[in-house]
């Protein structure tokens, strides 16, 4: 059975730069697209990106370019680096699998999240 | 983006009777290949969601045939028809036909 784990540097000062690695077991990387969404109190759920081994990806807008997926299949991880963090980015941050081909619905597994906080 | 907008934000449901969420999309979810791009997810305390519908109305894998699923344009309904103890928590819809993928607010399933 596929397992995601989130792992992240837990807090962040603003400005700083995010980097996430959602490790993957039990399963192979390879046929799938993979997201990051993250949930907070105020704006629930929110989609972030995809990335398939293809090297395909696509990003929310409303990140205005700061993120960045990336896939390496040879360690099995899904990665994402989100830059000039500020306090609005303090969120619960998961990795999840699109179960249904290339339809950007479908997550069927998710990782139990991994939470980020910007303070200073 | 797409809008996903659902009614009610709380609903109080006693063990054993059943439940109804809505769900309404600011666009047709209708994909060119005749499915509705519409999932239902089910987020229990202290827990990431578990895919629960898929396509509109197509329960995922492992998911009790108590849950039922219809729409179609921009209106969607989640059905329980005997709600258990496990099925208490947030319910979300998503729409996963255009980015970015967007979810609704969330509806809150308690205990009455």
């Amino acid at each position: 059975q596929v397992h995601l784990q989130e792992s992240g540097p837990g807090l962040l000062r603003p400005s700083e730069t995010l980097s996430l690695v959602c490790s993957v077991s039990g399963g192979s990387l390879s046929s799938y697209y993979w997201s990051w969404i993250r949930q907070t109190p105020g704006k629930g759920l929110e989609w972030i990106a995809y990335v398939h081994k293809s090297g395909k990806t696509n990003y929310n807008p409303s990140l205005k370019s700061r993120a960045t997926i990336s896939i390496d299949t040879s360690k099995n991880e899904i990665s994402l680096t989100v830059t000039s963090m500020t306090a609005a980015d303090t969120a619960v941050y998961s990795c999840a699998r699109h179960d249904y081909g290339d339809y950007k619905g479908g997550l069927g597994v998710w990782g139990r999240g991994t939470a980020v906080t910007v303070s200073s | 983006d797409i809008v996903m907008t659902q009614a009610p934000l709380s609903l109080p449901v006693t063990p054993g009777e059943p439940a109804s969420i809505s769900c309404r999309s600011s666009q047709s979810l209708l994909h060119s290949n005749g499915y509705y791009y519409l999932d239902w997810y089910l987020q229990r305390p202290g827990q990431s969601p578990q895919l629960l519908i898929f396509f509109s109305s197509n329960r995922a894998s492992g998911v009790p045939d108590r849950f039922s699923a219809s729409g179609s344009g921009t209106d969607f309904t989640l059905k329980i028809s005997r709600v258990e103890a496990e099925d208490f928590g947030v319910y979300y819809c998503m729409q996963g036909l255009q980015t970015p993928v967007t979810f609704g607010g969330g509806t809150k399933v308690e205990i009455k």
